[in-house]
């Protein structure tokens, strides 16, 4: 079956735009989380997401912010860009959102503010 | 909070050498381990876990085992291919049904023929 899909792959923005990066879950996982990679702070956890409710929100400013659908299909909103934000923005999916429950990642979205 | 700590520095070995990649954790309660292998420009892919104490996670030649009472997880192989070259992640998930994984920094292993 199809894995996570992230849109787009690559995007340039400028300083105080927003952005929306899209994430496809694979079918029938109703958690989704999403990840900020940056090489000086690595992975960090930004939010879950499961059945259309945000359940857990890492330590980020007010500025990130995302939702999910019906469908599974989430997105995560980046208002007010800063320069810091330029990383890759990955996002997981897993079937029951449970601690032992395997993430499946996708290849993520590379966000550079200019 | 919960956090994870991976060895410093990258790793570089010769073909068909021992693999180590050590990694500690701090949580509370029973979180669950992860090592995770991100090849270049692809997300991440869960290589192995382990969700209890004492349970050794494998998958092709890695395996690590999960060590309460020293907090670790160290990832060890016996002899590495240069197919094995990637970034590795230790993580954990806490304990109490939810998917918010603590990543460490990672580690680059480069492996030469």
């Amino acid at each position: 079956k199809a894995g996570v899909t992230q849109t787009p792959r690559y995007l340039i923005k400028t300083r105080g735009q927003q952005v929306t990066l899209s994430c496809s879950p694979i079918s029938g996982h109703r958690s989704v989380s999403w990840y900020q990679q940056t090489p000086g702070q690595g992975l960090q956890f930004l939010f879950e997401y499961f059945s259309e409710t945000q359940r857990n929100k890492g330590n980020f400013p007010g500025r990130f912010s995302g939702r999910q659908f019906s469908n599974s299909r989430s997105e995560m909103n980046v208002s007010t860009l800063e320069l810091g934000d330029s990383a890759l923005y990955l996002c997981a999916s897993s079937s029951q959102g449970a601690a032992n429950t395997e993430a499946f990642f996708g290849q993520g979205t590379r966000l550079t503010v200019v | 909070g919960d956090s994870v700590t991976q060895m410093e520095g990258p790793v570089t070995l010769s073909e068909e050498a021992f693999l180590t990649i050590n990694c500690t954790y701090t949580a509370t309660g029973y979180p669950s381990l992860f090592w995770y292998v991100q090849y270049p420009g692809e997300g991440l892919q869960l290589l192995l876990k382990a969700t209890k104490a004492d349970d050794k996670g494998s998958n092709k030649g890695f395996e690590a085992t999960y060590r309460k009472e020293t907090t670790s997880f160290h990832l060890e192989k016996g002899s590495v291919q240069v197919s094995d070259s990637a970034v590795y992640f230790c993580a954990l998930s806490p304990s109490g049904g939810n998917n918010r994984l603590a990543f460490g920094k990672g580690n680059q292993v480069v492996v030469i023929p």
